[in-house]
């Protein structure tokens, strides 16, 4: 049973360079979430999932988009990365909404030079 | 703008005592509110949550209280093991989304 699972796991950009972070879920669940962890910030939400072909931004959605093109993947891609993008990235999924219990994978490290 | 916050950056507990751990928030629409507990190197985990309907849930050695006067949430541990050493991270609902607080690190020392 994976559960949440995030590919890379690490990664290393320099400015200017487009990527995309891998999500993938085998729960079956409706909602997924994308986060970034920054020191003394605590998580913040980037964009999120309803369920498939629906997303929508969180707190902090410029410079990232996502698709939700089948129901277990979510993905979340920088076109054009930054410094100020470098943090640490969960993915998250819950089966039926924010108030249920959410399972996070174990996060991607991206630096971006 | 911060719509969950913890003030307190990190807490220090002697094992077998209690340990509390706050949280604050702004929105007053929040609906339900979860705490999540981070080891390093791993995604947060679900501990506990309450409803914004009530103001008290319990969970074996975690309680959870809620003030919505204050726009306050606690959460309590009781007995502290070392174990117990992580960073939590308050959480609250709202219209699909799931917001969480900066994080509160404790340490609970022998």
């Amino acid at each position: 049973n994976a559960g949440v699972t995030q590919t890379p796991k690490f990664r290393v950009l320099k400015t200017g360079q487009s990527m995309t972070l891998l999500c993938a879920q085998d729960m079956n669940h409706e909602y997924m979430y994308w986060y970034r962890q920054d020191p003394g910030m605590g998580l913040r939400l980037i964009h999120y999932s309803v369920g498939e072909g629906t997303t929508a931004k969180g707190e902090v959605p410029d410079g990232y988009n996502v698709s939700r093109l089948k129901k277990q993947n979510f993905l979340l891609g920088l076109e054009s990365a930054a410094p100020s993008q470098t943090s640490v990235y969960f993915c998250a999924s819950s089966p039926t909404g924010p108030d249920t219990e959410a399972f996070f994978g174990q996060g991607t490290r991206l630096t971006v030079v | 703008d911060q719509q969950v916050k913890q003030n307190s950056p990190s807490l220090s507990v002697q094992e077998g005592r209690i340990s509390i751990l706050n949280c604050d928030y702004t929105n007053s629409m929040f609906d339900y509110f979860l705490w999540y507990k981070k080891y390093p190197a791993e995604g947060p985990t679900f501990l506990i949550s309450i409803s914004s309907i009530k103001d008290k849930n319990e969970d074996g050695r975690f309680t959870v209280f809620l003030n919505k006067s204050a726009k306050h949430l606690s959460l309590h541990i009781v007995p502290s093991q070392p174990g117990d050493s992580a960073v939590y991270f308050c959480a609250a609902s709202w219209t699909d989304k799931l917001i969480f607080g900066t994080g509160t690190r404790l340490q609970v020392f022998p």
